[in-house]
């Protein structure tokens, strides 16, 4: 079981740019949720998916947006990059098979991406 | 709203002595507690979790923390500190009607000295 996988590694991007983060969630899993974990900081909840559609969503502008394929990969696309948008970008995946939280509570996360932006 | 607060941005102990870090939350409902770990340059990784069962919780390589509703806390806790341990820290709450969202506490990092 190769577990949660994102793309890329690292990326490095200009201000006003667009930027796509990929991930595969862990196999029998449906549900992908993404976090922006700033320096030093504590990750941050952007939104889940669930059956291709936005389920939840925090704090964050519209130009953070996704997707969700028929095979549960997800997409994150941000929109006029800010230097502020600099942060390490997670994928996390579960199982929930439409219930209000993760069978089993637990959530899997990948290694990151690490945004740059310039 | 619920909330995580992890007291200590930084601990340091010696090899072989006791880990203590420590958390408090806020929630409205009954929680999902949870402590992460996460090694430089790699991914989140779950040491144990709570959720409404025993409030002793024993998690992976020796941690585990108590959950205590009247002090509304969930220390992380382990005997004897070991190198490898050397990581950062996240005490993590979720509720029920949140539908799985994760609310992050600012993270501990832990220093192991030889």
């Amino acid at each position: 079981d190769a577990g949660v996988t994102q793309s890329p590694t690292h990326l490095i991007k200009t201000r006003g740019q667009q930027v796509t983060l990929r991930c595969s969630p862990k196999s029998g899993h449906d549900t992908v949720s993404w976090y922006q974990q700033a320096l030093g900081q504590g990750p941050q909840f952007i939104f889940q998916y669930y059956e291709e559609e936005e389920r939840q969503r925090g704090n964050f502008p519209d130009r953070f947006s996704g997707h969700q394929f028929p095979n549960y990969s997800s997409e994150l696309n941000v929109n006029a990059l800010l230097l502020g948008d600099s942060a390490l970008y997670l994928c996390a995946s579960s199982f929930v098979e439409g219930a209000l939280r993760p069978l089993g509570d637990e959530q899997f996360f990948g290694p990151g991406t690490r945004l740059t932006v310039l | 709203a619920q909330s995580v607060t992890q007291l200590d941005s930084h601990v340091s102990v010696s090899e072989g002595t006791p880990v203590l870090l420590r958390c408090n939350y806020s929630s409205s409902y009954s929680p999902s507690l949870f402590w992460y770990v996460q090694h430089p340059n790699k991914g989140l990784q779950l040491l144990l979790k709570y959720t409404s069962a025993a409030t002793l919780v024993k998690g992976i390589n020796g941690f585990e923390a108590e959950f205590k509703k009247s002090e509304t806390s969930f220390h992380l806790t382990k005997p004897s500190a070991h190198m490898s341990d050397a990581a950062e820290y996240f005490c993590v709450v979720s509720e029920f009607n949140q539908g799985g969202k994760l609310i992050f506490g600012q993270g501990t990092e832990l220093s192991v000295k030889p």
